[in-house]
């Protein structure tokens, strides 16, 4: 079974603090991505990334950056964290095999309260 | 761009009764197709996917989705609802030329009461 495991659970944080979101994924999968989900919304997705060093910009990516220097980690750090980045962060992994058809697999989930 | 319109936000139904989750999304290209679910208390996983071939896909725990495509539509089904089948059911889009990028649906919350 594919495992994507999340640093925290949950995380309550102050304005204007860097904050680093830890995810990693035990299945030697190449991509990797974070997406935000709120209410009504659904998710939405930050950064992705193909593979090691390799990212792009999502629909989101403002107040967010990212950084993947090993396969199985990818990180989310906000920079200075306002409250409207209060949410759920979700994290997926997926295998490449080129077509996009590959299913993705999430991990449970960070809920951050910025205060 | 590309986008996914989920047309309820909240269902609630009794055991037994059939469902039917409406999808539609914006995009004329070639697209693959996902449901995904999320239970209570658990993570999103994925329930069916569609890419070619019959459009009529089946998932796991007896649900389907068939792709119409000159509706550019998705809809998710199931002929009998459990109680075990409350939960919020995501629709999602990527699109065959830029297949990194992943567009959900807001979501349907489903309620099924005993």
């Amino acid at each position: 079974d594919v495992k994507v495991t999340q640093s925290s659970r949950y995380l309550v944080k102050r304005t204007g603090e860097k904050v680093f979101l830890e995810c990693v994924q035990d299945m030697d999968h190449e991509n990797m991505f974070w997406y935000r989900q709120d209410p009504g919304l659904g998710l939405r997705l930050i950064y992705f990334s193909y593979d090691v060093k390799m990212k792009e910009k999502g629909d989101i990516p403002e107040g967010y950056s990212v950084s993947r220097e090993k396969k199985e980690r990818f990180s989310l750090i906000l920079e200075s964290a306002s409250t409207n980045q209060t949410s759920m962060y979700l994290c997926a992994s997926r295998l490449n095999t080129g077509q996009g058809t590959d299913t993705q697999y999430f991990g449970p989930g960070t809920r951050l309260t910025v205060l | 761009a590309q986008s996914v319109s989920q047309h309820n936000h909240h269902v609630i139904l009794s055991e037994a009764a059939s469902l039917e989750l409406g999808c539609n999304y914006s995009y004329g290209g070639t697209v693959n197709l996902f449901w995904y679910v999320q239970y209570p208390g658990q993570h999103l996983q994925l329930l069916l996917k569609y890419f070619s071939g019959d459009p009529l896909v089946k998932g796991i725990k007896g649900f389907e989705a068939e792709f119409i495509k000159s509706k550019f539509s998705f809809n998710l089904r199931k002929p009998s609802v459990q109680w075990s089948d409350t939960a919020e059911y995501f629709c999602a889009v990527n699109a065959a030329t830029s297949w990194g990028k992943f567009q959900f649906g807001a979501g349907t919350q489903v309620v099924v009461t005993p």
